[in-house]
């Protein structure tokens, strides 16, 4: 088990550009969560799978963010058109949906990727 | 929404003081509550969970029990150690089976030798 991973961990860049974050979950896994947290608050959710399938989208993600898990293993965060505003540290979390539909309660989070947008 | 309402910070407490942080929540149905832990440079840890009324959840000396009279999980710990010093965050699950979480703000915790 070597736990969830996030890559870049930082990632610096200027307004208007875009940017794509890649999270690979614990292998067995078949959630994944990404959220979103700013200086001095908790992290805030955004999304989730299960599988491959989107299960849920906060109305905090705009049209400008979109997140796929193509093949139900690693998943990407995109930010269309940086904007300030979207300077935050993204974390992302993945817990395990067992058989019998009970689930283990724990989401384990990965150290998440840093950005800042100028 | 739901929502988790944190005792704020920052909390400096000399070692083997007695430890308290305040945590009360609002939801709809029946949640499930934790407490993670974020030590300096490293992700977010869970520390301890309760998921029905009257449990309590214990960990590494801390200990925390939920309370829907008073919507609460109140975070508690005999005897800190200057290795609990990291940011402490209580957080909710909905029962909708989607396990999304809900976090508070976060309560820095500093313990001086």
């Amino acid at each position: 088990d070597t736990g969830v991973s996030q890559n870049p961990r930082h990632k610096i860049t200027k307004r208007g550009q875009n940017v794509t974050f890649r999270c690979d979950p614990i292998s067995e896994h078949n959630r994944l969560y990404w959220y979103r947290q700013t200086l001095g608050q908790g992290p805030e959710f955004l999304t989730y799978f299960q599988n491959e399938a989107q299960l849920e989208k906060s109305r905090l993600l705009s049209d400008r963010f979109s997140a796929e898990r193509p093949k139900g293993s690693f998943s990407t965060l995109e930010i269309q058109r940086t904007e300030q505003g979207d300077s935050a540290m993204y974390l992302c979390a993945s817990s395990s949906l067992g058989t019998s539909g009970t689930t283990k309660y724990e989401q384990y989070f990965g150290p998440g990727t840093r950005l800042t947008v100028t | 929404g739901d929502s988790v309402t944190q005792m704020e910070g920052p909390v400096t407490l000399s070692e083997e003081a007695f430890l308290t942080i305040n945590c009360t929540y609002t939801a709809t149905g029946y949640p499930s509550l934790f407490w993670y832990v974020q030590y300096p440079g490293e992700g977010l840890q869970l520390l301890l969970k309760a998921t029905k009324a009257d449990d309590k959840g214990s960990n590494k000396g801390f200990e925390a029990t939920y309370r829907k009279e008073t919507t609460s999980f109140h975070l508690e710990k005999g005897s800190v150690q200057v290795s609990d010093s990291a940011v402490y965050f209580c957080a909710l699950s909905d029962d909708f089976g989607n396990e999304k979480l809900t976090f508070g703000t976060g309560t820095r915790l500093t313990i001086i030798p």
